[in-house]
C-alpha cells in the first residue's frame, strides 16, 4: 500500500523559505509516470492546489503561486519537495502532498496525513 | 485566472438523492473530480475522469461532467456522507479547486 508523509518545520518566519518533503513508501517514486503533488488548506478553508510534479521531468504551478514555488524529486530517497519563498502569514496552512490515481489524470488519489505550518515571527 | 463555482452548502435527508454542482467555463471539456473531506481528515478521491470511482468508494456515489458544470450525485445519502466536498478540473497543465460545499444531512 503506497503511503505519503510530509516533513519539514511547522514554524517559518516571514519572509524566509518554506521547505517540506514528501517521503513515499511502498512503492518506488520513479516506477511510472504519475503525478506528485503538493496542496495545501488555510485553517477553515478550502483546498489550493500548488503545484504538480510529473516524474518524466515536467511541473506545473499554480500561476497564483509560481514565483515562488518550487517542486523537485529526490529519487534515490523516494522523495519530493516543495520550497516556497518569501511567506507571509497568507501561507499558514496545512500542507498535503499527493500521488495521482492514474498515469495520465492529474487528480489525488494517495494523501498524506498533511502538516500544519504557521507562518509567524 | 480559471474558477470552479461550488454551491457553499447542500442539505438532505437520509435516504434522499444528494446533488453538488461545480460550475466553470466550458469545465465541459476538462476532466474534473471529486473529493470528500471529513473535519481533521485527509480529502479521499470519490470520482476521477468525470464518471470514475476508485477501488473502494461505494456505488452510491457517481459523477458526470458536460458543458459547463460537473455534478457529484449521492442517491441514498447517509448520516457518513456529512462532510466537505471539493470538485477539481485539470487540463494539461493547470489544476483548479472549487470553494467546497458543506453537505449537511438532517
Amino acid at each position: 500500500q503506497l503511503q505519503l508523509q510530509e516533513s519539514g518545520p511547522g514554524l517559518v518566519k516571514p519572509s524566509e523559505t518554506l521547505s517540506l518533503t514528501c517521503t513515499v513508501s511502498g512503492d518506488s517514486i520513479s516506477t511510472y509516470n504519475y503525478y506528485w503533488g503538493w496542496i495545501r488548506q488555510p485553517p477553515g478553508k478550502g483546498l489550493e492546489w500548488i503545484g504538480s510534479l510529473y516524474y518524466s521531468g515536467s511541473t506545473y504551478y499554480n500561476p497564483s503561486l509560481k514565483s515562488r514555488v518550487t517542486i523537485s524529486v529526490d529519487t534515490p530517497k523516494n522523495q519530493f519537495s516543495l520550497k516556497v519563498s518569501s511567506v507571509t502569514a497568507a501561507d499558514t496552512a496545512v500542507y498535503y502532498c499527493a500521488r495521482s490515481m492514474t498515469t495520465v489524470t492529474n487528480d489525488a488519489e494517495y494523501w498524506g496525513q498533511g502538516t500544519l505550518v504557521t507562518v509567524s515571527s | 485566472s480559471y474558477e470552479l463555482t461550488q454551491p457553499p452548502s447542500v442539505s438532505v435527508s437520509p435516504g434522499q438523492t444528494a446533488s453538488i454542482t461545480c460550475s466553470g467555463d466550458r469545465l465541459g471539456h476538462k476532466y474534473a473530480c471529486w473529493y470528500q473531506q471529513k473535519p481533521g481528515q485527509s480529502p479521499v478521491l470519490l470520482i476521477y475522469q468525470d464518471t470514475k470511482r476508485p477501488s473502494g468508494i461505494p456505488g452510491r456515489f457517481s459523477g458526470s461532467n458536460s458543458e459547463n458544470t460537473a455534478t457529484l450525485t449521492i442517491s441514498g445519502t447517509q448520516a457518513m456522507d456529512e462532510a466537505d466536498y471539493y470538485c477539481q478540473g485539470w487540463d494539461s497543465s493547470t489544476v483548479v479547486f472549487g470553494g467546497g460545499t458543506k453537505l449537511t444531512v438532517l
